[in-house]
Parts: C-alpha cells; sequence; structure tokens
C-alpha cells in the first residue's frame, strides 16, 4: 500500500531535549516536506526537499533541521525543542510534479513542556 | 506570492442539508487550485483538484467545487452532507506550471454535521 509514515505519533517531552520525527514513503517520490498545523493558523510549510541532499527552507524553518540521505527518508530534527514548537506536524512527499497530489503521513502530535 | 482565505472557520449545518465552504485566493500568476480534507485525528486527504478545463469539479465523497477566475474564488459544495462529514477542509493553491513549488493553504475551515 502506497503511504506515509511518521514516527512517533505521539510526543510529549521536555523544553531542551533533542528529539528526531521520522518520516518514510514508499512510494519512490523525490519531493517531500515538513509542515505544523496550529489552531486557526493552518498548515505552515517548515522545510521541503526535491531530492536527496537538497533541502531548502519553507515559511517556518526556525528551529528545525531536516536532512535527505536516502530517498524515501525525511527526518524532522529539534536540536533544542521548546514550548511554541508544540503542535502537530505533517511529513507529505510528492511524485511526479504535473500528478499535483501530495501524500500526508497520519501526523505526529508534539507537545513540549 | 499566493495567499489562500477560508472565510469561515467553523459551518456548523445538520445531516442532509446542503453545504458551501467559501475559498479566496489572491496570486499574480495563474494558479492550480485543491480541497483536501482532514477527518479527526487523521492526515490530508485529496478531495479534489482543478488543474484546467472545466470549471466545475467533481471530487469524493460527493464533493465538488466551482473555480470562478473572476472572482479568484473556489468554494467546495455538496448537496447534502452526511455525519461522516464532519472534518476540517483546507483550501490551497500552488502556482501553475511551477514543478514541485509549495502549495499554499488556508486556515482550515471545520465542518460540523449534526442529526
Amino acid at each position: 500500500e502506497a503511504q506515509v509514515t511518521q514516527n512517533p505519533r505521539y510526543l510529549i517531552t521536555v523544553t531542551g531535549k533533542k528529539l528526531t520525527v521520522t518520516c518514510s514513503q514508499n512510494m519512490n517520490h523525490e519531493y517531500m516536506s515538513w509542515y505544523r498545523q496550529d489552531p486557526g493558523l493552518g498548515l505552515r510549510q517548515i522545510y521541503y526537499s526535491m531530492n536527496v541532499e537538497v533541502t531548502d527552507k519553507g515559511d517556518v524553518p526556525e528551529g528545525y533541521k531536516v536532512s535527505r540521505k536516502e530517498k524515501r527518508n525525511f527526518p524532522l530534527i529539534l536540536e533544542s525543542p521548546s514550548p511554541n514548537q508544540t503542535s502537530l506536524y505533517f511529513c507529505a512527499s510528492l511524485g511526479r510534479p504535473e500528478r499535483n497530489e501530495q501524500f500526508f503521513g497520519p501526523g505526529t502530535r508534539l507537545t513540549v513542556l | 506570492a499566493q495567499s489562500v482565505t477560508q472565510l469561515d472557520s467553523q459551518v456548523p449545518v445538520f445531516e442532509e442539508a446542503p453545504v458551501e465552504l467559501r475559498c479566496n485566493y489572491s496570486s499574480s500568476v495563474s494558479v492550480y487550485l485543491f480541497w483536501y480534507v482532514q477527518y479527526p485525528n487523521q492526515g490530508l486527504q485529496l478531495l479534489l483538484k482543478y488543474l484546467s478545463g472545466s470549471t466545475l469539479v467533481k471530487g469524493i465523497n460527493g464533493f465538488e467545487a466551482e473555480f470562478n477566475k473572476s472572482q479568484t474564488s473556489f468554494h467546495l459544495r455538496k448537496p447534502s452532507v452526511h455525519i461522516s462529514d464532519t472534518a476540517e477542509y483546507f483550501c490551497a493553491v500552488k502556482k501553475k506550471n511551477s514543478g514541485y513549488s509549495t502549495l499554499t493553504f488556508g486556515k482550515g475551515t471545520m465542518l460540523l454535521v449534526s442529526p
């Protein structure tokens, strides 16, 4: 089954404790992206990647890092999480751009105390 | 740059009633338009998209949307809603023929269907 998976689905952590949220897709998609969703703000893009070793900032990159060492994986790294990073995070991937359909993961709900 | 305005943050409606969720966009270039749905505790799922051609687009679950270029709108409609349509709906735009360029989302409209 074609899908985007994220782990963990839920995470409660404390300020300053480094964490990684993993994202993996099995569709051989070139493009992957991370969003955060906050009430009343919709989805905002954090980082995206057009291919292996190619990443770029989205609209709200501060406090986040990403890497794209393999095509299927695109982990999101919070080196020193803060409470304002408490949010719902979605990973997405896109195959051929002319198809214009992003596939979203199920989301990771992160709480930073 | 593009922007998307979803005028209603919540739309309460009774089961079997019609519904319209409004979306307006702003862009200096031609765009593709999308509606995504997010059911509780799930990721986003594409409902429908307008790329070109007929301005009336039909999607999954009986939803449709009409692209109106002069009014820069892409409102989503369903003639008769079900309880199971309760979800958050996001309108999004993307520059036409722009390859992997970013989707810009609206802030979402929560559709609340009650019996």
